[in-house]
């Protein structure tokens, strides 16, 4: 299994409230991303990162904002929820094996905005 | 435009029982495919990813095989268990960006009964 976390794995909060979902991996990965993904629908790229300090918006216009300070962490902040932002967040991260890259994903943040 | 298309959207079977799951993409240009799968509340997790040199690559009751030429994969589960079910995920990766770019199906829905 792979060594990626995420917290808090449920949240339920009110509009206009900010929060801050955090990912970690303890594999010393690189590249790390986040998805959104609604029931049924296929997963969307929000954001990415390819190390510290660096991070790139996605396909998927959002309004979050996430950073990039640690290897090891990627988290990702709303500034001011609002219901459109519920939603499961991904956050995943990639190492370069030998033939190909793997992909590996933590186990997701369900978010309610009420 | 890059898609990756999966059928059936959903799918019931009596444990016991083998099934196929479809998947037709047009990503271009073609790197790698990969097959997920995804409990209910969690992350994908990687079942098996082939290059276009591949046609099969099997794990434990799973066997993937691609036609890289017809764009067509599949992946077959043999004699079902309750615990494989869940949604299967077919995703693309390209090889034209940096980003190695995945690209996500919507899954099909598997429900395996008693």
């Amino acid at each position: 299994e792979a060594d990626i976390y995420q917290t808090p794995r449920y949240l339920v909060i009110g509009t206009g409230k900010k929060i801050t979902l955090e990912c970690s991996q303890t594999m010393g990965h690189d590249k790390m991303y986040w998805y959104q993904q609604d029931p049924g629908m296929e997963l969307h790229l929000i954001h990415y990162s390819y190390g510290v300090n660096s991070t790139e918006k996605g396909d998927l216009s959002s309004e979050s904002t996430v950073s990039r300070i640690r290897t090891e962490h990627f988290p990702l902040t709303l500034e001011s929820a609002r219901p459109s932002h519920t939603s499961q967040y991904l956050c995943a991260s990639r190492f370069r094996g030998k033939r190909i890259d793997e992909q590996f994903f933590g186990p997701g943040t369900r978010l309610t905005v009420l | 435009k890059n898609q990756v298309e999966q059928s059936p959207q959903s799918l019931i079977i009596l444990e016991g029982k083998n099934c196929t799951l479809q998947c037709n993409y047009t990503v271009s240009p073609f790197s790698n495919l990969r097959w997920y799968k995804q409990d209910t509340g969690r992350g994908p997790v990687s079942l098996t990813i082939m290059t276009f040199s591949e046609n099969t690559k099997s794990n434990g009751r799973y066997t993937a095989t691609l036609d890289a030429d017809t764009k067509q994969s599949s992946l077959h589960i043999t004699a079902s268990q309750l615990s494989d079910s869940a949604s299967y995920i077919c995703v693309v990766g390209d090889r034209g960006s940096t980003l190695g770019r995945l690209y996500f199906g919507r899954g099909t829905q598997l429900t395996v009964w008693p």
